[in-house]
């Protein structure tokens, strides 16, 4: 069955530290994977794409990462700020261009 | 500014009644999306529509209807069929099948 789990289920840090989500897919055949950044009350925003010859890729302060022999992702948030408060999901596009999305991680950001 | 367009953010309803929740988009996309969003799942899939007069089911389309008569508008009808309607409701559109999907900011239903 594709599923996409996503750990941990929430995550509290202080503003300044770094932090690593992990998101773990069953989907095959694998086409692409995303992660989403989404604010309480508001839709998604990609933060980036991962294909399977992709092994890193960084947009700013975001760094996420791919191993399509293991099935894993991860997302590292360097030198958090408050507004990175925030729910991440990870989704996997599978084939037919079905998306399997994970259930997110809830962020929250302490100052 | 291009976007999507969800109306209303917040709607209440009593059982029995039918909803229809709007979505409008003027990012010229053709395909555009009805996703549910619940606590602790993943976003489930209620319709989607690659082009105007065509759509499809997603995986939980029971209970719903939409209508694509319009590339820009893409609402959402939830009937008294809908067993379980209360939930955080989100239209996307993307430019094509393989492009990332630019979300509203949803619209919160509420029946009671």
């Amino acid at each position: 069955k594709n599923q996409v789990e996503q750990s941990p289920q929430s995550l509290i840090i202080l503003e300044g530290k770094n932090c690593t989500l992990q998101c773990n897919y069953t989907v095959s055949p694998f086409s692409n994977l995303r992660w989403y950044k989404q604010d309480t009350g508001r839709g998604p925003v990609s933060l980036t794409i991962m294909t399977f010859s992709e092994n890193t890729k960084s947009n700013g302060r975001y760094t996420a990462t791919l191993d399509a022999d293991t099935k894993q992702s991860s997302l590292h948030i360097t030198a958090s700020q408050l507004s990175d408060s925030a729910s991440y999901i990870c989704v996997v596009r599978g084939s037919n261009y079905q998306l399997i999305w994970g259930a997110g991680t809830k962020l929250i950001i302490k100052p | 500014d291009g976007g999507i367009t969800q109306s209303p953010k917040y709607l209440f309803r009593k059982e029995g009644q039918n909803v229809t929740l709007s979505c409008e988009q003027n990012l010229n996309h053709d395909a555009m999306y009805w996703y549910r969003q619940d606590p602790g799942q993943g976003l489930r899939l209620i319709y989607y529509s690659q082009i105007v007069n065509d759509f499809q089911k997603g995986d939980i389309a029971e209970g719903y209807s939409v209508s694509r008569e319009k590339k820009e508008s893409f609402p959402l009808t939830v009937t008294s069929a809908q067993k379980n309607p209360t939930a955080f409701y989100l239209c996307a559109s993307s430019l094509s099948e393989d492009s990332p999907l630019h979300f509203g900011n949803g619209t919160r239903l509420t029946v009671t």
